[in-house]
């Protein structure tokens, strides 16, 4: 199949380290991405990464890939009550086609 | 740039009426792609356009629902006759082949619809 998937809830209190998952299925999979969507907004691209590397870094966000396990994961450091939204993971097979996107992760940051 | 564009933001309507949604997608885009949310199923791919030719339907729920992309700066989405199921917010996103991000693509605010 052609799933992304991903856990539906995460909680985290501010000054925390999120980490959010995603699992997908085609490992010709040349990028990967992270969405985020804001209440009330579209999504907006957070950060990707080129299926040949392992690890991306950003400021606070640092994104792991696993190619063997077909996993992906987005650690957000230091979490603020900023970051709370939902997150989407989404991957492409080919240039040109359509993002898979997996169904989202609602980060909810307490402070 | 002021980004991809859509209206209304929100549209109430009644069962049995015809709803067009509508999206100007960023200038310079190749790519435009029309997208469902809702709880129960989360972001659903409806239907997408390369050169405003229609390359993958297989999202649109059934016939009611129909898409046109008469030229490289304006999309509709059609539904009729709407019915309460319908109800979700529904977004547009446009990309191009050769962006600073390999396949970014960018989203609009997206269209709340309610069908009573």
């Amino acid at each position: 199949g052609e799933d992304v998937e991903q856990s539906l809830f995460l909680s985290v209190r501010e000054g925390d380290s999120s980490v959010i998952n995603c699992t997908y299925t085609d490992s010709s999979s040349t990028y990967l991405y992270w969405y985020k969507q804001e209440p009330g907004a579209g999504l907006q691209l957070l950060t990707y990464i080129f299926s040949n590397m392992d690890m991306k870094q950003d400021q606070r966000l640092t994104v792991l890939l696993n190619k063997k396990d077909k996993h992906l994961s987005l650690r957000i450091a230091d979490t603020q009550t900023g970051d709370s939204a939902i997150y989407f993971c989404a991957e492409i097979h080919q240039a040109g086609t359509a993002l898979i996107f997996g169904k989202g992760t609602t980060l909810s940051v307490s402070s | 740039d002021a980004g991809v564009i859509q209206s209304p933001r929100h549209e109430v309507t009644e069962m049995g009426q015809e709803v067009t949604l509508r999206c100007k997608p960023i200038s310079g885009h190749n790519s435009l792609f029309w997208y469902r949310q809702t709880m129960m199923r989360g972001l659903e791919l409806l239907i997408y356009f390369n050169n405003n030719v229609p390359i993958d339907d297989s999202g649109m729920p059934e016939d009611r629902f129909s898409a046109k992309m008469p030229n490289a700066s304006f999309s509709t989405l059609k539904i009729q006759p709407s019915e309460p199921r319908d109800s979700a917010v529904y977004f547009c996103a446009s990309s191009r082949r050769q962006g600073r991000v390999p396949n970014e693509q960018f989203f609009g605010p997206g269209t709340r619809l309610t069908v009573l």
